[in-house]
């Protein structure tokens, strides 16, 4: 079974698009992540949902958008898409209080945008 | 505010030697310290954690150490293999804070 899975795994799209990536986990946490990856392979946070409410929104263009519809779920949408929003997405999930808030990451969707 | 240290990699072995990457953080509180591993094409794994000064992490034969005089979480191998290489990457959270801090990442490339 897959704890974290996220779809698609590629996504390949022209400037100006608007796409969404979908999370999952089964994991029964109850806190949920974005984070992006760019090209050197930093890695930084975007977003945090807890019990499908926003806890974290760091300094990402407003053409990002996440929505949690549940604690299990917690989707990407991209408005207007940029040459810079090139990047592999990572999802991950945690349950606060436990295992030192142990994050466990999806496989990550790579977008490419053209 | 937080900031995780890692080596410039790439750090290139051949089988059977020795490994050590280099981490080391600065943290606004009292952090929880994670190796994870990235293999070629695939998505972030947990390879060990420690939570409390002196915790050991360990696991497929890595440790890492919490050394909270010298602030560091070094990842150390006794004897890497081929399937070891990857990318590798030290991170920190606050606990209550929720997001990880990463490190740049260590390139693991390990010959034959």
């Amino acid at each position: 079974d897959t704890a974290v899975s996220q779809t698609p795994k590629y996504l390949v799209t022209q400037m100006g698009n608007d796409k969404s990536i979908k999370c999952e986990q089964n994991l029964g946490h109850d806190t949920m992540y974005w984070y992006k990856q760019d090209s050197k392979k930093f890695l930084k946070i975007m977003f945090s949902y807890n019990n499908k409410e926003l806890i974290i929104n760091e300094t990402v263009p407003n053409r990002f958008s996440p929505k949690s519809p549940d604690k299990a779920h917690l989707n990407l949408h991209i408005n207007s898409l940029e040459l810079g929003d090139s990047a592999v997405y990572f999802c991950a999930s945690s349950q606060v209080g436990q295992g030192s808030d142990t994050q466990y990451f999806g496989p990550g969707t790579r977008l490419t945008v053209l | 505010g937080d900031s995780v240290t890692q080596m410039e990699g790439p750090v290139t072995l051949s089988e059977e030697a020795c490994l050590t990457i280099n981490c080391t953080y600065t943290a606004t509180g009292y952090p929880s310290l994670f190796w994870y591993v990235q293999y070629p094409g695939e998505g972030l794994q947990l390879l060990l954690k420690a939570t409390k000064a002196d915790d050991k992490g360990s696991n497929k034969g890595f440790e890492a150490t919490y050394r909270k005089e010298t602030t560091s979480f070094h990842l150390e191998k006794g004897s890497v293999q081929v399937s070891d290489s990857a990318v590798y990457f030290c991170a920190l959270v606050i606990t209550g804070r929720r997001a990880l801090t990463f490190g740049s990442g260590t390139r693991l490339q390990v010959q034959p």
